[in-house]
C-alpha cells in the first residue's frame, strides 16, 4: 500500500525547457512534503519542501505546486539544465513524524 | 561538517552472516532513520528513533535490529543476512522531532548477500 506514488519512472527533457515532475499520495494527514534529489553513489540531498497550508513555494529554479484536493504535487524546474539529471524523491510526512517516501522518478536533460 | 557518515560503504555478506551498519551523526539531530532503497520501490524505511533510548519499526523491518544508546549513534544489525536484503541502505537523521525539517541523509552502504 504506497502512501506516496510516483508514477512516471523516467523523464526525458531538452535543456533550457521545463522539467515537471508529479507526485500523488493517498494519506490526507500529510502536513508536509519534500523533494529529494539523489546522485548515483550519493544519497539523497533536500531540495525543496511546502506545507500543507500553502499551494506553492519557488526557490530559484524550483517550483513545488501543491493541490490538496487532488492529493497531488509537482515540481517544475525552469529551465532544465543537464546538472539536473538525477533521481527526483517525493517525500510525505506528518508533522513531528516519519517521512514517507516515493519510488523516484528518474529526470534526463540532454543537452 | 561531516553531517551523516555511513560505514562501511560497501560489503558482502554470505547468507546467514551477520553483520552492523554503523551511522554516525554529528548535528545533535534527535530523530535518526534507516531506509533501504531498492529499484522501483524508492526509500523504504527500515527503523527510526526519535531520541537516545527509543527505536520504532518502519515499513519493512524484518531481519533488522537497532539500538540508540547515544544521539550521536544509530547501528542497524542484520541478525542472519539473505539475499532478499542485497540492498542499498541509508542513513538519515533531522531535527526537531516536532517541526517539518528535511532530513539529511548519509552517502549510503552498498550490501550484496551472496
Amino acid at each position: 500500500d504506497q502512501q506516496v506514488k510516483q508514477n512516471s519512472p523516467s523523464l526525458s527533457v531538452q535543456e533550457g525547457r521545463i522539467s515537471i515532475l508529479n507526485c500523488d499520495y493517498t494519506n490526507s494527514m500529510f502536513d508536509y512534503f519534500l523533494w529529494y534529489k539523489k546522485y548515483p553513489a550519493e544519497g539523497p540531498t533536500f531540495l525543496i519542501s511546502i506545507s500543507s497550508i500553502k499551494d506553492k513555494n519557488e526557490d530559484g529554479r524550483f517550483t513545488v505546486f501543491l493541490n490538496k484536493s487532488a492529493k497531488h504535487l509537482s515540481l517544475h524546474i525552469v529551465p532544465s539544465q543537464p546538472g539536473d539529471s538525477a533521481v527526483y524523491f517525493c517525500a510525505a510526512g506528518e508533522y513531528g513524524n516519519k517521512l514517507v517516501f516515493g519510488a523516484g522518478t528518474i529526470l534526463r536533460v540532454k543537452s | 561538517n561531516a553531517g551523516v557518515t555511513q560505514t562501511p560503504k560497501f560489503q558482502v555478506l554470505k547468507t546467514g552472516q551477520s553483520m552492523t551498519l554503523q551511522c554516525a551523526q554529528d548535528m545533535n539531530h534527535e530523530y535518526m532513520s534507516w531506509y533501504r532503497q531498492d529499484p522501483g520501490m524508492g526509500l523504504r524505511l527500515i527503523h527510526y528513533s526519535v531520541g537516545a533510548g527509543i527505536t520504532d519499526q518502519g515499513e519493512v523491518p524484518n531481519g533488522y535490529n537497532v539500538s540508540r544508546s547515544t544521539t550521536e549513534d544509530f547501528p542497524l544489525r542484520l541478525l542472519s543476512a539473505a539475499p532478499s536484503q542485497t540492498s542499498v541502505y541509508f542513513c538519515a537523521s533531522r531535527t526537531p522531532t516536532g517541526l517539518a525539517t528535511e532530513a539529511f541523509f548519509g552517502q549510503g552502504t552498498r550490501l550484496t548477500v551472496v
